[in-house]
C-alpha cells in the first residue's frame, strides 16, 4: 500500500501557486520523496524529488518538513495544462534490489480553474 | 531528451488470444518495469526486470504473464490468454538504477479486450 496521504482533489486559479500537501508520517530515513502527475491517461511524468533538503527544478518546488513526516510541491504558476493528477510517492532508491519500484496511491486531482 | 516508447498505443484482442506489449527503454537504464491502469482506478506495479530477471513481481502478474528483454533493447509483456478483466492502460518505467535517480514512464498501451 501506499505510504502516503494527500487530498483527494483542489483547485486553483491560473497563474496562482498551487501547493499540494503529502503527509508521509512514517518515511524510512532512507526513503525519498517522489512527486509525478499523470495527465488524462498519459503516461506518469517525473516532476521532482528530494530526501531532506528542498528541491527546486524548471517544473516545480519540493518543501519537506524539518522531522520529514510531510512535504509540499509547489507549482508557483499554474497554468491550465497542469490540470492531473498528482502522486506523492515514497521510494528506497537503492542500487540494486526489487526496492526501486513505485508504488502508486490515489494521487490529489488538481483542477486549475481559469 | 530520452524517452521511453511504447507499441502499440492501442490494441483490440479476443479473449483467450495472446498478446504482446512492447516497450523500449532508455538506452543507458538498467531497471525496467511494467505497471497497469484499469480504467478509473490506480496506477498499479506489475513487475520489476533487473539483469535479465524478474526482481519482483505483484499478486497480479501471474502464470499468464511474462517479460523479457530478447534483444537488449526492447522489453516485453506477453500475455498469454488475456481475460476481459485485463483491459487496462500497460505502462513501461525505466530507471537508470544508481541511488537518487527517478523511473521515467512511456505513454502506455491501451488495451481492450472483446
Amino acid at each position: 500500500d501506499a505510504k502516503t496521504t494527500q487530498p483527494p482533489s483542489m483547485d486553483c486559479a491560473e497563474g496562482r501557486a498551487a501547493n499540494l500537501p503529502c503527509n508521509h508520517s512514517t518515511i524510512s530515513g532512507n526513503e525519498y520523496v517522489y512527486w509525478y502527475r499523470q495527465i488524462h491517461s498519459q503516461g506518469p511524468q517525473y516532476i521532482i524529488h528530494g530526501l531532506k533538503n528542498n528541491e527546486t527544478n524548471e517544473m516545480a518546488s519540493l518543501i519537506i518538513t524539518e522531522d520529514r513526516k510531510s512535504s509540499t510541491l509547489i507549482l508557483p504558476h499554474a497554468t491550465l495544462r497542469d490540470t492531473a493528477v498528482y502522486y506523492c510517492i515514497v521510494r528506497v532508491a537503492n542500487y540494486g534490489g526489487a526496492t526501486n519500484k513505485l508504488i502508486f496511491g490515489t494521487g490529489t486531482l488538481l483542477a486549475v480553474q481559469p | 531528451e530520452p524517452e521511453v516508447t511504447q507499441t502499440p498505443s492501442h490494441q483490440v484482442t479476443q479473449m483467450g488470444q495472446e498478446v504482446i506489449l512492447r516497450c523500449v527503454p532508455i538506452s543507458n537504464h538498467l531497471y525496467f518495469y511494467w505497471y497497469r491502469q484499469i480504467l478509473g482506478q490506480k496506477v498499479e506495479f506489475l513487475v520489476s526486470f533487473y539483469n535479465n530477471e524478474i526482481s519482483e513481481k505483484s499478486e497480479i502478474f501471474d502464470d499468464q504473464f511474462s517479460v523479457e528483454r530478447p534483444d537488449g533493447s526492447n522489453f516485453t509483456l506477453k500475455i498469454r490468454s488475456t481475460k476481459l478483466e485485463d483491459s487496462a492502460m500497460y505502462f513501461c518505467a525505466s530507471l537508470l538504477g544508481q541511488t537518487n535517480t527517478e523511473a521515467f514512464f512511456g505513454q502506455g498501451t491501451r488495451l481492450t479486450v472483446v
